[in-house]
């Protein structure tokens, strides 16, 4: 069982393009969420997914950043019209059908510099 | 909104020691779960241990447990036999049914020869 894969690892964008980051949980996980990282911090929500669903979103920013988690397929973080700020680490974490014990599991981040 | 903090942004330990990482934590729930990760320099993030707040018994795994005060509301790791590769960045994290994890500041923490 393959753990949460995410690509790319390393992500490089001049500002005002776009950053698609993909997280393809673990085999049997229907939850995803995502974290960002900034350097010397902690991981801050963002948003959690289920399949089709937001179940919770209160950590996106209002602007340019989306989130999906379709039926088929990875779940996709896409940032529009990316600044200097977007640069951090994104992890993603991905649990089972919710038990609320089971701890979540993570992929090995995706860094995204803005140049 | 429940928060997760810890005080200790660093922490030192001498080889072969034993070192406390504290967590505390805010929540108007009464069942919950708290982990505490480990995020090495690779930046691989780590379930070190887990704890259910209805089990009063402390959770341990090998050298790493938990001293867990559901009054307090207090979750502090202690590492037993400090090794050079637990030098780390831990992190407290809080779970409640059907939420999402929220996490602490970190501790990062330093073992010396």
């Amino acid at each position: 069982n393959a753990g949460v894969m995410q690509n790319p690892r390393h992500l490089v964008r001049r500002r005002g393009q776009e950053a698609r980051l993909r997280c393809s949980p673990m085999k049997g996980h229907s939850h995803v969420y995502w974290y960002r990282q900034l350097p010397e911090e902690g991981l801050k929500f963002m948003v959690y997914l289920q399949k089709e669903n937001i179940i919770d979103e209160s950590g996106m920013p209002k602007e340019r950043f989306s989130a999906e988690f379709p039926k088929e397929g990875p779940s996709i973080l896409r940032i529009q019209q990316v600044v200097r700020g977007d640069s951090a680490a994104y992890f993603c974490a991905s649990s089972p059908p919710d038990t609320g014990s089971t701890e979540a599991f993570f992929g090995q981040g995706t860094r995204l510099t803005v140049v | 909104a429940q928060t997760v903090t810890q005080s200790q942004p660093e922490m030192s330990v001498q080889e072969a020691e034993t070192v406390t990482l504290s967590c505390t934590y805010d929540t108007s729930e009464s069942d919950y779960y708290l982990f505490w990760y480990k995020q090495p320099p690779s930046r691989q993030m780590i379930l070190v241990i887990r704890q259910e707040a209805y089990k009063q018994q402390n959770a341990t795994e090998n050298r790493f447990s938990v001293n867990f005060q559901k009054a307090a509301k207090s979750f502090s790791l202690k590492i037993s036999d400090s090794q050079l590769g637990d030098a780390a960045m831990y992190f407290c994290a809080y779970r409640t049914y059907g939420q999402n994890f929220v996490f602490g500041p970190g501790t990062r923490l330093s073992v010396l020869p």
